[in-house]
């Protein structure tokens, strides 16, 4: 099985809301990641959970906000976004330093 | 990030042969990873590299350079649903991964 899913597929927030990511993986892997993806873009790596513990932050404003409350799960908690936040967040999972498995990815569109 | 050159686009017809070049920064590099993504969809892993030489697979093969910082990813027998954008990803000091800006690759009859 080498499945990681997100929740939900879409979502649509105003800029003064508060909402989360969600993303799951059961293949015991150690290592999480949140990805950003703009149209005819490549992903951009903004989180890297190594162990539970945030191991990288590539410099992500505040308003995102990650968690990984156990091995198989990874929030993205989004608040007071801004419409260029606009994208397709996904999440990611390898094992250690492996190959990585996507999930389908969260299109958030923020108004 | 780090310098992750692909071309931006290639043409082929079904049932041929095409090969999509990557470039890369050398330093501190730990693997390179190729995947493919059809549009609105998530990226679907094809082959990785770590050591210099070809990995094949099916119809796919993807081949290293280390010292020349290069890297091929090669499609044989091409089908009409290999039309997608392939990726280049390298992995550098066993945790950043960082994105060519893919290549599309338009696949015609």
């Amino acid at each position: 099985d080498t499945e990681v899913t997100q929740t939900p597929k879409h979502l649509v927030m105003g800029m003064t809301n508060k909402k989360s990511l969600k993303c799951e993986q059961h293949m015991g892997h150690r290592a999480m990641y949140w990805y950003k993806q703009k149209a005819k873009k490549p992903p951009e790596l903004m989180f890297v959970y190594s162990y539970e513990k945030l191991s990288i932050n590539e410099s992500v404003p505040s308003r995102f906000s990650p968690e990984c409350p156990n091995s198989s799960l990874l929030n993205l908690h989004l608040h007071a976004l801004q419409p260029e936040d606009s994208a397709l967040y996904l999440c990611a999972s390898s094992q250690e330093s492996d190959t990585q498995y996507f999930g389908p990815g969260t299109r958030l569109t923020v108004l | 990030g780090q310098n992750i050159d692909q071309p931006t686009e290639m043409t082929a017809t079904e049932g041929a042969i095409v090969q999509i070049n990557c470039t890369y920064q050398t330093s501190g590099f730990n693997g390179l990873f190729w995947y493919q993504q059809h549009a609105g969809e998530a990226p679907t892993f094809l082959s990785y590299n770590v050591l210099d030489g070809l990995e094949e697979k099916g119809r796919f093969s993807s081949f290293l350079s280390r010292s020349k910082g290069y890297s091929y990813l090669l499609l044989k027998e091409l089908q009409m649903k290999d039309s997608a954008s392939y990726l280049c990803a390298v992995r550098y000091n066993f945790n950043k991964f960082y994105f060519g800006s893919g290549t599309k690759l338009n696949v015609k009859p």
